[in-house]
């Protein structure tokens, strides 16, 4: 069966700065797509950024991208130039090729100070 | 678009009592998700659907829930003789399924239900 591993519970970043959420996976598909969902304070999750396992490029959106490295099986999100909006938590999720099914890692929150 | 809706936002209700959730998409998306959420950890997927077909179902999905999308549109979760344990947000998301265009494998999620059993 497929994991998710978000190792840190929390984070905390300064605005302004640069911040990386770690997440490791665990599957023995070869075709997958990986996700980073962000679930502000009472408000619905929405995703962030998107990643397709047989490109090798990683992605990127606006102030977002990833670092995938598929034989580690890890997948970070780094959030550069980091807005107070950034606090959330931040869930890491796995799709695999023939399924609908996400499955989620436990979470990071984000904490940004000012 | 007015996004997923979700109703009630909050439920309370007494051990032994049923409950029952509201999901409506996003119009014209196909697949509808539901997902359970308990405090501190990720979603966990209890099951999904194509138009009214539910074409996958977690084992999480005991005998006491079901869930049902009769015309394809709005689906309903219904949880019978409750437990503490049940006591969760429960997530609905939709999507317009699958296709060749990346944004068509996003699912879009509503603001959840939460339900807590005393």
């Amino acid at each position: 069966a497929q994991t998710v591993t978000q190792s840190q519970p929390e984070m905390s970043v300064q605005e302004a700065e640069t911040v990386t959420l770690s997440c490791t996976y665990d599957t023995s598909e070869s075709d997958y797509y990986l996700f980073w969902y962000k679930q502000p304070p009472s408000r619905q999750m929405i995703l962030v950024i998107r990643q397709e396992a047989y490109k090798q490029q990683n992605a990127t959106e606006n102030r977002f991208s990833v670092n995938f490295q598929k034989a580690a099986k890890s997948f970070s999100l780094k959030i550069s130039d980091s807005q107070l909006g950034d606090a959330a938590m931040y869930f890491c999720a796995y799709r695999g090729y023939n399924t609908d099914k996400l499955i989620f890692g436990t979470g990071t929150r984000l904490q940004v100070f000012p | 678009d007015t996004g997923v809706s979700q109703d009630p936002r909050h439920k309370i209700t007494k051990r032994g009592q049923n409950v029952t959730f509201r999901c409506d998409p996003i119009s014209e998306h196909n697949r509808l998700y539901w997902y359970r959420q308990t405090l501190g950890q990720g979603p966990e997927f209890l099951t999904y659907f194509q138009n009214e077909a539910q074409l996958e179902k977690s084992r999480l999905l005991s005998d006491r829930f079901s869930a049902e999308r009769p015309k394809g549109s709005f689906s309903t979760l219904e949880i019978q003789r409750t437990e503490q344990g049940d006591s969760a947000m429960y997530l609905c998301a939709s999507s317009p399924g699958r296709g060749r265009v990346t944004k068509v494998y996003e699912q879009y999620f509503g603001p959840g239900t939460r339900l807590t059993v005393t």
